[in-house]
């Protein structure tokens, strides 16, 4: 089955500087990657998503970029703001007949002031 | 609509107790995941519903657990003679698209349980 790895664990950063995390999978049947972001005491919401036929996606100061070959995505935060902190997961779902979807460990990612 | 609710929730049983859950999709959304999450771990897939139709359980899954939907709407998760190690926030989620199309899978609040 599908497994996704996720890293770092844990990420500081200066305000206005930008963010990166780096999850693989291992699956090649996957074909949809979503990332969540969790604020503390609340549900994980989507924040933006990419397909297998798709190599890199932007939203304002989010992106993500995808390498199939080398089965890993990245989701790269630009000009980091306070509101940004929070636990942030990627996720991966393959192609199958069940489409589940497999989260990573999860980045806990700090805004320095 | 206001979104994915689950109920309760929290819920504080004591251990051998059975419980279960209640989550409520968004209408119409012909896919319903469950997930467990413990404190900072990301959600574990549990098992997955698309409509009525129970296409996977997890490995991770002992038979104390059982989940269903029925008439594809609504779903329970079921515990049986829980112990500690139940103890979790356990996610909801539903989406809606045709096999090998993933969406964007909208989350409810989860229920929090304690096993004590």
């Amino acid at each position: 089955g599908e497994n996704v790895e996720q890293h770092p664990s844990t990420l500081s950063v200066q305000e206005g500087d930008s963010a990166v995390i780096k999850c693989t999978y291992s699956d090649s049947a996957s074909n949809y990657f979503p990332w969540y972001k969790q604020e503390l005491g609340k549900r994980p919401q989507l924040i933006i998503d990419i397909r297998s036929n798709v190599g890199e996606k932007k939203d304002q100061r989010i992106a993500v970029t995808l390498n199939k070959t080398a089965k890993h995505f990245s989701l790269h935060i630009t000009e980091t703001q306070p509101e940004d902190s929070a636990v942030y997961f990627c996720a991966a779902s393959p192609l199958n007949r069940d489409d589940k979807i497999i989260f990573g460990k999860g980045t806990r990612l700090h805004i320095l002031p | 609509d206001t979104g994915v609710s689950q109920d309760p929730r929290h819920k504080i049983t004591k251990r051998g107790q059975n419980v279960t859950f209640r989550c409520d999709p968004i209408s119409e959304h012909n896919r319903l995941y469950w997930y467990r999450q413990t404190l900072g771990q990301g959600p574990e897939f549990l098992t997955y519903f698309q409509n009525e139709a129970q296409l996977e359980k997890s490995r991770l899954l002992s038979d104390r657990f059982s989940a269903e939907r029925p008439k594809g709407s609504f779903s329970t998760l079921e515990i049986q003679r829980t112990e500690q190690g139940d103890s979790a926030m356990y996610l909801c989620a539903s989406s809606f698209g045709p096999s090998g199309l993933n969406t964007e899978a909208f989350f409810g609040q989860g229920t929090r349980l304690t096993v004590v």
